[in-house]
C-alpha cells in the first residue's frame, strides 16, 4: 500500500477563496482523521469519520470549514471562505481501530492564504 | 502584534549517545500512547507504542516507559544517528478515544 495519500502537497490561495483538500486513506482503515499543524496551536485534531461517518468534528474551528466521507478511500476538508490565519499543514490519518492502533500520517498540505 | 509560537522543547545530543526525550500527560483515563517522529516537510510517523498495562517496551534502538503513577512516558534512543533529528510527539488516547498529541520536543544530533 502507498500509505495515506494526500492532495495538493502545496496550495496558495487568495482570502475569499474556496479551498478543498483531498485525502485517500489506506485501504481497509476504518478510522480516518483530519489535523491542523500550526506554530501557534501545534497538532490540533479537527474531526474524525469511523467507516465514513463523521464522529467528532468538535476541533472544526468554524463554519467555514466542512469535511466529508463519500466512500471508504476518499475524504475531503473544505474551508469556504479562506482567511489567512487558516494558513497551516493540514494532515489526513487514518488508522484500523481509533485508540488501540496507530495513525499513519499523509505527507499533508501546506496551505497558504493570502 | 508580533505573534508567539509554541515553545518546542530542544535537546541537543552528541551522534553515538543515548537521548531521552519526556512528555507529561494529564488524562488518567489514557491506555493507549504512542511516540511518532516528525521529519522537516514530512508527516508523523510511528516509532513506537505501549499500552497502560505495560512500563517498558522496547523496539529497534528505541525504548518507551511509562509511570502511570506520575503520568509520565519516556523516549530513549540508544546511539543516536544523525538521521534521528526531528520533532518527536508523545500522543495519548483513552477515554473518549481522541488520539491527543503533546506540544513535541525537537532532538538536533550533533555529528
Amino acid at each position: 500500500d502507498a500509505g495515506v495519500i494526500q492532495s495538493p502537497r502545496h496550495e496558495v490561495t487568495e482570502m475569499g477563496q474556496e479551498v478543498t483538500l483531498r485525502c485517500k486513506p489506506i485501504s481497509g482503515h476504518d478510522y480516518l482523521f483530519w489535523y491542523r499543524q500550526t506554530m501557534m496551536r501545534g497538532l490540533e485534531l479537527l474531526i474524525y469519520f469511523n467507516n465514513n461517518v463523521p464522529i467528532d468534528d468538535s476541533g472544526m474551528p468554524e463554519d467555514r470549514f466542512s469535511a466529508k466521507m463519500p466512500n471508504a478511500s476518499f475524504s475531503t476538508l473544505k474551508i469556504q471562505p479562506s482567511e489567512p490565519r487558516d494558513s497551516a499543514v493540514y494532515f489526513c490519518a487514518s488508522s484500523l481501530r481509533q485508540g488501540v492502533t496507530e495513525a499513519f500520517f499523509g505527507q499533508g498540505t501546506r496551505l497558504t492564504v493570502v | 502584534g508580533e505573534s508567539v509560537g509554541l515553545h518546542l522543547p530542544t535537546l541537543s545530543v552528541q551522534e553515538g549517545d543515548n537521548s531521552i526525550i519526556n512528555c507529561a500527560y494529564s488524562n488518567s483515563a489514557s491506555d493507549y500512547f504512542i511516540w511518532y517522529k516528525q521529519e522537516s516537510g514530512k508527516g508523523p510517523q510511528f516509532i513506537i507504542d505501549i499500552r497502560s498495562n505495560m512500563d517498558k517496551r522496547q523496539g529497534q534502538r528505541v525504548t518507551v516507559l511509562l509511570n502511570k503513577t506520575v503520568k509520565h512516558l519516556s523516549l530513549q534512543i540508544a546511539a543516536t544517528q544523525p538521521g534521528d533529528s526531528a520533532v518527536y510527539f508523545c500522543a495519548e488516547t483513552g477515554g473518549n478515544e481522541k488520539l491527543t498529541f503533546g506540544t513535541g520536543t525537537r532532538l538536533t544530533i550533533i555529528p
